[in-house]
């Protein structure tokens, strides 16, 4: 089966700027999650929807954050304006189910890595 | 809330010899378990999980880890390493199905493999 896919691989944007990821799930996952990982550190999550609706996104940054995921398949992560913190790897990742990470495991995109000079 | 540290931020091994990446996990009750791997530039690719049962359990690449509920650690091993087991190891934990998926990641251990 096709992976997580995730576009663009690499941007680098000045503090201020706007910016937008986008991520197409495995066929079929009805639950999908953009994470932040910061070098040295583990991924966290930003946002969790199931189809189109959102499931948790309280650790998302919402004066500059938002994401949407409008006909349930596909996503689009946006930073609006950018700060020099916001530098790191946006991955999306989807599962087939929402409510057991055990029986439904995530499968994580290529990530991208975003520099903010 | 669910934590999970990683103690050692890397270690270097030679190849062939046995490796061990230590988890430990702050939680109530037996979470879900899980290591994941990053190599560079890649996504992060299960290699195994655990919630009950048996608590030494088998995963992908010949990885296995052991879950010590009285240490409240679940470490990854491996007996003998390969070069290309050179990658970033994570430790997750989920609280459940109540919770549905949230994942809470330790931050991380880098693997470096002599020759």
């Amino acid at each position: 089966e096709a992976g997580v896919a995730q576009s663009p691989r690499y941007k680098i944007i000045e503090k201020r700027q706007s910016v937008a990821f986008w991520c197409n799930p495995i066929s079929g996952h009805a639950t999908l999650y953009w994470y932040q990982q910061i070098l040295g550190q583990g991924p966290k999550l930003l946002i969790q929807f199931q189809n189109n609706g959102v499931v948790d996104d309280s650790q998302l940054p919402k004066d500059r954050f938002s994401a949407e995921r409008l006909k349930g398949v596909d996503s689009t992560l946006k930073i609006q304006p950018a700060k020099l913190e916001d530098s790191a790897v946006y991955l999306c990742a989807s599962s087939l189910e929402w409510d057991s990470v055990y029986n439904s495991p995530l499968h994580f995109g290529n990530g991208t890595r975003l520099t903010v000079t | 809330a669910q934590s999970v540290t990683q103690p050692d931020i890397h270690i270097t091994v030679s190849e062939g010899a046995s490796l061990e990446l230590r988890c430990n996990y702050s939680y109530g009750a037996t979470p879900y378990l899980f290591w994941y791997v990053q190599s560079p530039g890649q996504g992060l690719q299960l290699l195994l999980k655990y919630f009950s049962g048996d608590t030494l359990v088998q995963g992908i690449k010949g990885f296995e880890a052991e879950f010590k509920r009285s240490q409240s650690s679940f470490n990854l091993r491996k007996p003998s390493v390969h070069w290309s087991d050179a990658a970033e190891y994570f430790c997750a934990v989920a609280p459940g199905k109540a919770a549905g998926n949230k994942l809470t990641f330790g931050g991380g251990t880098r693997v470096l493999v002599k020759p």
